[in-house]
């Protein structure tokens, strides 16, 4: 059990343009889903939680305005990168929290974003 | 933030037990202690998780001191396929999910 997906696995994309990533939890529901991003030899960092039908946490220096997310329903959160640059290149990661007495999230199978 | 402190890479023989050390000096009382592991590209994979109890699932042990301020993760019988950065973590009281924050783990190398 606590399986969550990502889509796509990869994308490319070209300078400027936006991209939808999806998380979604599979086999239960998720009040609360967070996106973290890890860019090569480096550590995961957490860029926001996400909660159903409110708006999103975002950890300090991550923009608001481009990274988009939305959690309309308990099992699937989207994350827009919006005008994304070769900057923005790098693996997203979503993990989604299946509550109970000790809150244990269950993350994704990442997506690799290459921006052009 | 709880910070935790663990060594950067480790190795392992094939089929030993795998003890991967965890300091986290400044926990609170009411913090828990998380181990996820991720293996490269891959999205972290949830191991166990511990208050102040040992615990142990079909994965690992964990082992935490009594006054909570280290803990071991131990695989029993260490694969190849347990090759892997391993993340020791104290999750962070929020007031909307409680949220865990990566230091740079350890790797660990199972060699045969």
């Amino acid at each position: 059990g606590a399986v969550v997906s990502q889509h796509p696995s990869w994308v490319i994309c070209k300078s400027g343009t936006s991209v939808k990533i999806e998380c979604r939890s599979l086999d239960f529901q998720a009040t609360t889903m967070f996106w973290y991003r890890q860019f090569p030899k480096q550590s995961l960092m957490l860029m926001a939680t996400s909660n159903e039908g409110s708006k999103a946490t975002y950890e300090q220096g991550v923009e608001k305005d481009k990274f988009l997310i939305n959690h309309a329903s308990l099992t699937l959160s989207t994350l827009t990168v919006t005008s994304a640059h070769p900057e923005d290149s790098s693996f997203y990661i979503c993990s989604a929290l299946l509550a109970g007495p000790t809150d244990t999230q269950y993350f994704g199978p990442g997506t690799r974003l290459t921006v052009l | 933030d709880a910070k935790t402190t663990q060594p950067t890479s480790m190795d392992c023989a094939e089929g030993r037990a795998a003890n991967l050390p965890c300091n986290h000096s400044t926990i609170s009382g009411n913090e828990y202690v998380y181990w996820y592991r991720q293996i490269h590209s891959q999205g972290p994979q949830y191991i166990i998780h511990g208050l102040k109890n040992n615990e142990t699932n079909e994965m690992a042990s964990l082992i935490i001191t009594e006054d909570r301020k280290s803990s071991t993760l131990i695989l029993p019988h260490a694969t190849l396929r347990d090759t892997a950065v391993y993340y020791c973590i104290v999750r962070v009281v929020q007031e909307y999910g409680n949220k865990l924050v990566f230091g740079a783990g350890t790797i660990l190398r199972v060699k045969s």
